[in-house]
């Protein structure tokens, strides 16, 4: 059974870093894309990034790229999502995501969301 | 950059309606890259369809795509109470993902 399983909520003050992670299990972790998705209170969907563990290629969405960093460790099979400096606006819900089976392009499996408060 | 467009902004049906949801993108996009997702609230997002027409694993078959070109469409052909969410449509182009407003659909 695939599952994705994120890091717990984190409170930080602005400024400040974090690093949240996405555990995957129950297939070839190396050898699928796995990504980043942002939701903002009362919002939408926001694709934020995507890295290929096999190799480490990752590409970003041009409004975050600068803004994080998404790293993989395949001997783990751990994605994450990491910020230098923490902005208030970066308050929101992140979901890691995965397409297995679903072909490039489309997520099929998803993680339970970890919440990232920023606040002074 | 694509842009999505999702229509209606909500929808309000009795349980055994029909719904139709429409995506629309801002120019002609390859139907192997468009996806549907339903979010209930306190919950991830759940792949529905990709490929703008193949139903993801253990989706009821109540739920189909289909379309072409600009235009897209996710179909619930009778409504269930627990089909109550909000439903993105999702394109991948040219290296970049990119998720549609939002139909919230409300079942009275």
């Amino acid at each position: 059974e695939v599952q994705l399983v994120q890091s717990g909520a984190e409170v930080r003050k602005p400024g400040e870093s974090v690093k949240i992670s996405c555990e995957a299990s129950g297939y070839d972790f190396s050898n699928y894309w796995i990504g980043w998705v942002r939701q903002m209170a009362g919002k939408g969907l926001e694709w934020m990034a995507i890295i290929y563990p096999g190799d480490s290629e990752a590409r970003y969405s041009p409004s975050f790229e600068g803004q994080v960093t998404i790293s993989a460790d395949k001997s783990i099979n751990t994605a994450y999502l990491q910020w230098s400096s923490l902005k208030a606006s970066d308050t929101a819900m992140y979901y890691c995501a995965a397409f297995i089976n679903s072909g490039y392009g489309n997520f099929d499996y998803w993680g339970q969301g970890t919440l990232v408060t920023v606040s002074s | 950059e694509v842009v999505l467009t999702q229509s209606p902004g909500t929808l309000s049906l009795s349980p055994g309606e029909r719904a139709t949801l429409s995506c629309t993108t801002s120019y002609s996009v390859d139907s192997s890259y468009i996806g549907w997702y339903q979010q209930k609230p306190g919950q991830a997002p759940r792949l529905l369809i990709y490929g703008a027409s193949r139903r993801a694993t253990g989706i009821p078959d109540r739920f189909s795509g289909s379309g072409s070109g600009t235009d897209f469409t996710l179909t619930i052909s009778r409504l269930e109470p627990e089909d109550s969410a909000v439903f993105y449509c999702q394109k991948y182009s040219s290296s970049v993902f990119i998720f549609g407003p939002g139909t919230r659909v409300d079942i009275k």
